[in-house]
């Protein structure tokens, strides 16, 4: 059974830090691996896809990386300003059976402070 | 557009009543899923519906019943709820798997308050 681990569970910076939240997942067998960005209350933003066979993904101040072999997926957020502040979520599509199932790890909360 | 759509995006209903949660999305998309998420835990995975056909029930209970009328909508029923059934309901939509890209697309939710 796929499990995926965020770490750190909270973390609060100033504003301008760069900062770096991590994933890992015990089924190196995935499809793809996204993060999302939750703010509180409300639905799921996809922020990078992943799919298996890439390293890497960027989109304007963040980059996501992957090592599958090794079940290890980092977030890297430079500049952060507070509009940052949400939970961040891992998920990853697993390549077996369940093909269209996404699982999630707990989420990191990120506050950054002005 | 990217846009997955939910009504209603809040929900107090009785232990007796009946009610439908409804999800909508323009994208092509013929995956399409329901997720439950409780107050600081991750999002959990109900329902998958692939090509309009029920591909993955995840041992939800039968007071839960979901139906995709066609591909762009997809319902879930809610009947004699409990109360620890209330939370946030998500909808998302992807590809299918057989395609270059399957990243899910998720709506804002429907918070649901079973009384």
């Amino acid at each position: 059974k796929q499990e995926v681990t965020q770490i750190p569970a909270a973390l609060s910076v100033p504003e301008g830090e760069n900062l770096v939240l991590n994933c890992s997942f015990t089924d190196s067998a995935i499809y793809n691996l996204q993060w999302f960005r939750q703010d509180p209350g409300k639905g799921l933003t996809s922020l990078l896809l992943i799919q298996s066979s890439q390293r890497e993904q960027t989109s304007g101040r963040l980059n996501a990386s992957l090592d599958k072999s090794s079940g290890r997926s980092t977030l890297y957020i430079a500049a952060s300003q507070p509009g940052d502040s949400a939970t961040y979520l891992c998920a990853v599509s697993s390549s077996g059976g369940s093909n269209y199932k996404l699982t999630f790890g707990k989420g990191t909360l990120l506050t950054v402070n002005p | 557009d990217t846009e997955v759509t939910q009504t209603p995006k809040h929900l107090v209903m009785g232990m007796t009543n009946k009610k439908s949660l409804k999800c909508e999305q323009h994208m092509g998309h013929r995956a399409m899923y329901w997720y439950k998420q409780k107050a600081k835990k991750p999002p959990e995975l109900m329902f998958v519906y692939s090509y309009e056909k029920l591909s993955i029930n995840e041992s939800v209970p039968s007071r839960f019943s979901p139906e995709c009328p066609n591909s762009s909508l997809l319902n879930l029923h809610l009947h004699a709820l409990q109360p620890e059934d209330s939370a946030l309901y998500l909808c998302a939509s992807s590809l299918p798997r057989d395609t270059l890209s399957t990243e899910a697309f998720f709506g804002q939710g429907t918070r649901l308050t079973v009384v």
